[in-house]
């Protein structure tokens, strides 16, 4: 694969509505990793799995945010009742060691709540 | 807690000038810095950490201990340096990693 991809790379809900994001990591990247980065500000982290066992999810705000990586692999970040202060994007990063200290970042999505 | 602060939100320097990102850092252990880049209209990528002692791309950054600061710095700054930086933390415990508002810095001709 080019790297780590995410999908959609734009995403407009609306405010109460249901959103999943997803991540597919480098083949073979054992760590993961979901950022948050509103409009200004760095990165804030949310979750990390190494391999399909979410090691840290500290960062998630609430318990509207949701993260899963059933196989190891694809990982899916999934956000109820969504608020316009989700709006932000979303970046994913994977690195092939266990403690994550070369990470490779997705593109991003970009979410909109209205 | 792991804090971490970049004074300058814009730095603005001419070619060939030399070059200073500030970052202090606040964190009661023994931390692991790094430095991201993100240019224009592409992702975020790790520049250098500082348990590689490691000069890219020109730049290096040297943790000091005592003033918790990991500055990113280049002599001779080029018009392709133009970019945001990030300054980042990590603890002991792995994964999680504290990162800075960033600098936007402007090389001009």
């Amino acid at each position: 694969g080019a790297g780590v991809s995410q999908s959609p790379r734009y995403k407009v809900a609306k405010r109460g509505q249901d959103v999943a994001l997803r991540c597919d990591p480098i083949s073979g990247h054992v760590s993961l990793f979901w950022y948050q980065q509103a409009l200004g500000q760095g990165p804030e982290f949310l979750t990390y799995f190494q391999n399909e066992a979410q090691l840290d999810k500290s960062g998630l705000p609430s318990d509207r945010f949701f993260a899963e990586r059933p196989e190891g692999s694809v990982s899916t970040l999934k956000i109820q009742r969504t608020q316009q202060e989700d709006s932000a994007v979303y970046l994913c990063a994977s690195s092939l060691d266990q403690a994550g200290r070369w990470e490779f970042f997705g593109p991003g999505t970009r979410l909109t709540v209205l | 807690a792991q804090r971490v602060t970049q004074p300058e939100k814009l730095l603005s320097v001419f070619k060939g000038a030399p070059v200073e990102l500030k970052c202090n850092y606040s964190y009661s252990g023994s931390p692991e810095l790094f430095w991201y880049v993100q240019y224009s209209r592409q992702r975020l990528q790790l520049l250098l950490r500082h348990i590689s002692r490691e000069s890219i791309k020109g730049f290096t950054a040297d943790l000091n201990k005592g003033e918790t600061s990991f500055h990113l710095k280049k002599p001779f700054a080029q018009e392709e340096d133009s970019a945001m930086y990030y300054c980042a933390l990590r603890g002991t415990n792995a994964g999680k990693s504290t990162f800075g508002d960033g600098t936007t810095l402007t090389v001009k001709p």
